[in-house]
C-alpha cells in the first residue's frame, strides 16, 4: 500500500532563519506531488506542484520553494522566513493519471516569531 | 476561475442530531466533487467523492450527491457522533492534467454528547 510522510511535524523557527520540510511517497511511482498551506482562518491554498524529477511548478508568488530530487521526495523550503509563513503545510500525492484521488500528509505546524 | 464556497462555522450540534453542512462550487464544465476531513492536529483524510452528476458519495454515515442543476454537494449525516468533531472541506478537481485541487474554506464541527 502507499503511504506519505512528512516532517518535521511541528517547528518553531525566528523571522530570517532558513526551513526546510521534506515529504516522502512510499509504494508508488512517478507520482504528482503537491504542497498545500492552510493559513489560521483560512482554507487550503495550493503553493507547488510537481508531475516528475527536478519538475515544478508555483500557484502563487511567495518567499518559498520546492524540489523534487527523487522520484518521491518532495522538499519545501526557504531562505529567509517570514511572519506570514507561519501556518499549516500539507504534502500530498497522486497516482499519475486521470482521476486519482489525492492524498494528503500528516501536516507540519509552522510557526515563525 | 474555480471556486468552492462553503457554509461558515462553526456549526454546533449535540449528539445524534442531523448535519448538514453545504458546498456549492463555481467552474466550467463538470469536476469531480470530494469532501475531506480534518480531525484536530491531523492532515487531511479523503472523506467522500463523487466524479459526475447525480453521483452520490457515502462513507462512514456520510453522504453528499453531486447536483449540477443547483452546482451544490452538500454533506449530510443522520446522526453526528462527539468522534465527528472535525474541520471538513469541500474541494474539486479536474479529471485531467495534475488536478489541482481547489478548496473551500473549511467549516468546523462541534458536536457535544
Amino acid at each position: 500500500s502507499q503511504t506519505i510522510h512528512q516532517w518535521p511535524a511541528t517547528l518553531v523557527q525566528p523571522v530570517g532563519s532558513p526551513l526546510s520540510l521534506e515529504c516522502t511517497v512510499e509504494g508508488t511511482s512517478n507520482p504528482n506531488l503537491y504542497w498545500y498551506r492552510q493559513a489560521a482562518g483560512r482554507g487550503l491554498q495550493l503553493l507547488f506542484y510537481s508531475v516528475g524529477i527536478g519538475q515544478i511548478s508555483s500557484e502563487v508568488p511567495q518567499n518559498l520553494s520546492a524540489s523534487r530530487p527523487q522520484d518521491r521526495q518532495f522538499i519545501l523550503s526557504s531562505k529567509k522566513l517570514l511572519l506570514s509563513d507561519s501556518g499549516f503545510y500539507l504534502c500530498a500525492w497522486k497516482r499519475a493519471g486521470d482521476r486519482n484521488t489525492i492524498y494528503f500528509g500528516e501536516g507540519s505546524w509552522l510557526t515563525v516569531v | 476561475g474555480d471556486s468552492v464556497t462553503q457554509m461558515e462555522g462553526p456549526v454546533t450540534l449535540s449528539e445524534e442530531a442531523f448535519l448538514t453542512i453545504n458546498c456549492t462550487y463555481t467552474a466550467t464544465g463538470y469536476p469531480s466533487l470530494f469532501w475531506y476531513v480534518q480531525y484536530p492536529g491531523e492532515g487531511l483524510q479523503l472523506l467522500l467523492k463523487a466524479t459526475k452528476a447525480d453521483d452520490k458519495g457515502s462513507n462512514k454515515g456520510f453522504e453528499a450527491t453531486y447536483r449540477k442543476e443547483t452546482t451544490s454537494f452538500h454533506l449530510e449525516k443522520g446522526s453526528v457522533q462527539v468522534s465527528d468533531s472535525a474541520v471538513y472541506f469541500c474541494a474539486l478537481s479536474w479529471n485531467t492534467g495534475f488536478q489541482k485541487l481547489v478548496f473551500g474554506t473549511g467549516t468546523r464541527l462541534l458536536v457535544s454528547p
